[in-house]
């Protein structure tokens, strides 16, 4: 499978502990995107990335979260000191320059 | 105001039956226009984009009207496997963040 894959697809945590999410996008694809989807919404942009360089972060995205993609290639998303509004589906696209964004099957938090 | 609106649903329909859902945006800076589906806990597919001259893909149809800042899906001869949300995306600029509305729940039934 070539498609954009999530690691891990669910994670439970406790309340003020740290995760890290991994994505691995198409290969090529120099464009990787983050997205946070809560129920009930659709999913609200969080940060993207041009090969390792971070172009543009949202409001959304706290002082708790990094995002790095330190070699162009796989991204991280780490989020410190979870809380319980942290939990939703993060979500990781990616796409060729301008085209369209391809969406990884995601990764579930709850914070407990 | 959220900048894209989508009007929840859900909407229940009879197989065959044809269905429309509207969206509005509201930066008329907005350069690119899509309808993604999403399926219960599965990610967002794009299903189609959305023209100005309006584009058909088989039992789907999109329009797009910049004046009125209004994008419409119909879809026609639903089908059982339809059944899903149906997302109205647009950004600012080709390769930036997507900007979506909350969704509109389809259900097609027997």
């Amino acid at each position: 499978d070539t498609g954009v894959s999530q690691d891990p697809r669910h994670k439970i945590t406790k309340r003020g502990q740290n995760v890290t999410f991994r994505c691995d996008p198409i290969s090529e694809h120099n464009r990787l995107y983050w997205y946070r989807q809560t129920l009930g919404q659709g999913p609200e942009f969080l940060t993207y990335f041009q090969n390792e360089a971070q172009l543009e972060k949202s409001r959304l995205l706290s002082d708790r979260f990094s995002a790095e993609r330190p070699k162009g290639s796989f991204s991280t998303l780490e989020i410190q000191r979870t809380e319980q509004g942290d939990s939703a589906m993060y979500l990781c696209a990616s796409s060729l320059s301008s085209s369209k964004q391809y969406f990884g099957p995601g990764t579930r938090l709850t914070v407990t | 105001r959220k900048e894209v609106e989508q009007d929840p649903g859900p909407f229940n329909v009879p197989e065959g039956a044809t269905v429309a859902f509207n969206c509005t945006y509201s930066n008329s800076a907005s350069q690119s226009f899509f309808w993604y589906r999403q399926d219960c806990r599965k990610e967002p597919k794009l299903l189609m984009s959305v023209y100005s001259s309006g584009n058909e893909d088989g039992r789907f149809t999109a329009q797009l009207n910049r004046a009125s800042q209004y994008i419409s899906l119909l879809i026609r001869d639903s089908k059982l496997s339809d059944s899903a949300t149906y997302l109205c995306v647009v950004n600012r600029n080709s390769g930036y963040a997507l900007n979506f509305g909350k969704g509109t729940s389809l259900l097609v039934t027997p």
